[in-house]
C-alpha cells in the first residue's frame, strides 16, 4: 500500500529565509506526486505536480520540488519566504490508471508559520 | 476556472441527526472524492465515485455513505451522527484517464456534533 510521511508537524521561517519542506514515500511503481497548500479556512490549491521527466518540478508561487528516487522523497522548497506564504502544505502520492480511480494518499501536513 | 462548491462552510448538528454534505462540481469530471481532515492525520479517504450511481470505498468508509446520481453532484451522508464524526469535510473532483490528473478542491464543510 502506498503512503506518505511529513516528518515535520511544525516550522517556523523566518521572512525572506529559505524554506524546504520534507515529504518521503512509500509505493511500489513509479509514484505520482504532489504538493497541495491549503490557506486558513481554504481548500486546497495545487502547488505542483510529478510524473516523469525532469526530477526537478517548478510548481506555482515560486515554489519547486526535486524528485529522488533513491531516497523515496520529492522535498518542496522555496528560495525566500513571503508572509502570504503561511499555511499548511500536504504532500500526496497517487496510483495512475482508471483501475486506481485516480486516487491520492496524503501525508499528515506541515504547519508553516512566518516571522516576521 | 474549475470550481468546486459545498454546500455549508460550517454545520452544527447533534447526535443521531442524519447529516447531508452536497458537493458540486462544474467541470465535468468523472471523479470526485470525499476525505475528513483531521489535524495530525492529513487528508482520509471516505469514499470516491468514478461515474453517476458508482461509488468505493476508501479508507475509512465506516459510518458514512454516498450518493452520485448526477454526474456533477456528490453525496456525503452521516447516518446517525456521532461526536467522532466532528470533523473538517472536503469533496474533490477529477478528470479519470490513463494517467493521473490533479483532484481540484472545495472550500470545505466543518461538521461540528454536539
Amino acid at each position: 500500500a502506498q503512503s506518505v510521511t511529513q516528518p515535520d508537524i511544525h516550522i517556523t521561517v523566518s521572512e525572506g529565509a529559505s524554506l524546504e519542506l520534507r515529504c518521503n514515500y512509500s509505493y511500489g511503481a513509479t509514484p505520482y506526486l504532489f504538493w497541495y497548500v491549503q490557506s486558513p479556512g481554504q481548500g486546497l490549491q495545487l502547488l505542483l505536480k510529478y510524473f516523469s521527466g525532469d526530477t526537478l518540478v517548478q510548481g506555482i508561487k515560486g515554489f519547486e520540488a526535486e524528485f529522488k528516487r533513491s531516497q523515496s522523497s520529492f522535498n518542496l522548497r522555496k528560495p525566500s519566504v513571503h508572509w502570504s506564504d503561511a499555511a499548511e502544505y500536504f504532500c500526496a502520492v497517487g496510483a495512475g490508471g482508471k483501475a486506481a480511480g485516480n486516487k491520492l494518499t496524503f501525508g499528515g501536513g506541515t504547519r508553516v508559520l512566518v516571522k516576521p | 476556472d474549475v470550481k468546486v462548491t459545498q454546500s455549508s462552510r460550517y454545520l452544527v448538528k447533534r447526535t443521531g441527526e442524519k447529516v447531508f454534505l452536497e458537493c458540486v462540481q462544474d467541470m465535468d469530471h468523472e471523479n470526485m472524492f470525499w476525505y475528513r481532515q483531521d489535524p495530525g492525520l492529513g487528508l482520509r479517504l471516505i469514499y470516491f465515485s468514478y461515474d453517476v450511481k458508482m461509488k468505493e470505498k476508501g479508507d475509512i468508509p465506516e459510518g458514512y455513505s454516498v450518493s452520485r446520481e448526477k454526474k456533477e453532484r456528490f453525496s456525503l451522508i452521516l447516518e446517525s451522527a456521532s461526536t467522532n464524526q466532528t470533523s473538517m469535510y472536503l469533496c474533490a473532483s477529477s478528470f479519470l484517464g490513463g494517467g493521473l490528473y490533479e483532484q481540484y478542491f472545495g472550500p470545505g464543510t466543518r461538521l461540528t456534533v454536539t
